[in-house]
This record gives structure tokens, C-alpha cells and sequence, in this order.
């Protein structure tokens, strides 16, 4: 079967660096893919590795290693605003398989 | 900027009700999902379309069907609502099925069912 793992929540200051961990277990593999939900709100496209590597978007960078099966998402400067649930999603075959979120606490 | 939009933000409906939740997308995009939300269960796929008149099954398409006539519009049908349905419904559309491309939400309907 598929399954993805991150923790349930993560706690952190304004300021801070806080890396949110993702592992998976699935076959035909494509890419990872990371989204961020505020509460009440949609989910929205924060960034996709498909290859080994990091990939560096503003203050957010996202890491892939398809060898350990292993991938996280890294934010920098944390702000208040970025209290939110973080999703972790596997690419295959054109779907997305999505981990059950992390929900990130900001605390001044 | 992409535009998804649910038709209703909120509804209730009562057990056995035939519910119609529709989705519009203004970008031309090829593909369209509808997933359901719940606490502790994440985003789960009920059904997907890659093209109009197209559908596949997600992973909890039993008791929901899906239409899709138009390539902006993507309906969900819950045939006969019952109180496990309750849920957060989202809908999401794509661009093209080459490669990998984000997806885009909706703000989501909140369906109860008494």
C-alpha cells in the first residue's frame, strides 16, 4: 500500500528555522509535493521536488532524497502567518497521495 | 490568478437526500478532483476526471458519483446523503495531465448531513 509519515505538530518562535519531516512508502513514484492550509481556508502549492535535491522558494525550501525515500520542508525566518498545516503529497500516476498534514504553531 | 469556486461555502441536507456539489474552474485547466477533509484523515480522492465526460475513481468513491459535461465544471453527487458523509468537501483542478502540475483548491464546502 501507499503511506506517508510526518508529525502531527510542530511547535516553534517568530525567527526560527523549523524543518518538517516527510517519509513514504509507495510505488511508482514521480515526485513530492508540499502544500500549506491555514485553518478555514484551502489548501495551496507551496513546491514540488521531482529530483534529488533543493529546491529554494523565498523563505521555504523543500528537500528530496528518493534513495531513503525521505523529504522535508524547511522555513526560514518563521513568521506568525505561518501557523498553518503543512501536507506532504506523493505524485503517482497523475494523483496526488497526501500524509495527514502537520500543523505548524508559531509562537512570538 | 486560477479561480476554483464551490457553489455553496455551507450546507445541510438531511439523510437521504440526492446533494449536488458543483465546481468551476476559469483557467482551462484538463483536470478536476473532488476530495473530502476530515479530522485526522487528511485530504482523501473520492473521484477525478482528466478530460470531460471522463472519471476514475479516487480512493472512497462508494456512495458518491461525479458528472462532468463542461471541461470548467466538475459535479459531485452524493446519491443518497447519509451522516457518515458529513465532511469538508474540496475540490481541486490542474492543468494538464503531462507531468506533474499543482493543483488549485477551492475554499471548500462544508456539507452536514442530519
Amino acid at each position: 500500500g501507499q503511506s506517508l509519515e510526518q508529525p502531527s505538530e510542530v511547535t516553534a518562535v517568530e525567527g526560527a528555522i523549523v524543518q518538517i519531516n516527510c517519509t513514504y512508502q509507495t510505488s511508482g513514484f514521480y515526485g513530492l509535493s508540499w502544500y500549506q492550509q491555514h485553518d478555514g481556508g484551502a489548501p495551496t502549492f507551496l513546491s514540488y521536488n521531482a529530483l534529488d535535491g533543493l529546491e529554494e522558494t523565498g523563505r521555504f525550501s523543500s528537500f528530496l532524497s528518493r534513495s531513503d525515500s525521505y523529504g522535508y520542508l524547511l522555513l526560514q525566518e518563521l513568521q506568525m502567518k505561518d501557523s498553518a498545516s503543512y501536507f506532504c503529497a506523493v505524485i503517482i500516476n497523475r494523483k496526488l497521495i497526501w500524509g495527514l498534514g502537520t500543523s505548524l504553531a508559531v509562537n512570538p | 490568478d486560477v479561480k476554483v469556486t464551490q457553489s455553496s461555502r455551507y450546507l445541510v441536507k438531511r439523510t437521504g437526500e440526492k446533494v449536488f456539489l458543483e465546481c468551476v474552474q476559469d483557467m482551462d485547466h484538463e483536470n478536476m478532483f473532488w476530495y473530502r477533509q476530515d479530522p485526522g484523515l487528511g485530504l482523501r480522492l473520492i473521484y477525478f476526471s482528466y478530460d470531460v465526460k471522463m472519471k476514475e475513481k479516487g480512493d472512497i468513491p462508494e456512495g458518491y458519483s461525479v458528472s462532468r459535461e463542461k471541461k470548467e465544471r466538475f459535479s459531485l453527487i452524493l446519491e443518497s446523503a447519509s451522516t457518515n458523509q458529513t465532511s469538508m468537501y474540496l475540490c481541486a483542478s490542474s492543468l494538464s495531465r503531462q507531468g506533474y502540475q499543482p493543483q488549485h483548491f477551492g475554499d471548500g464546502t462544508r456539507l452536514s448531513i442530519l
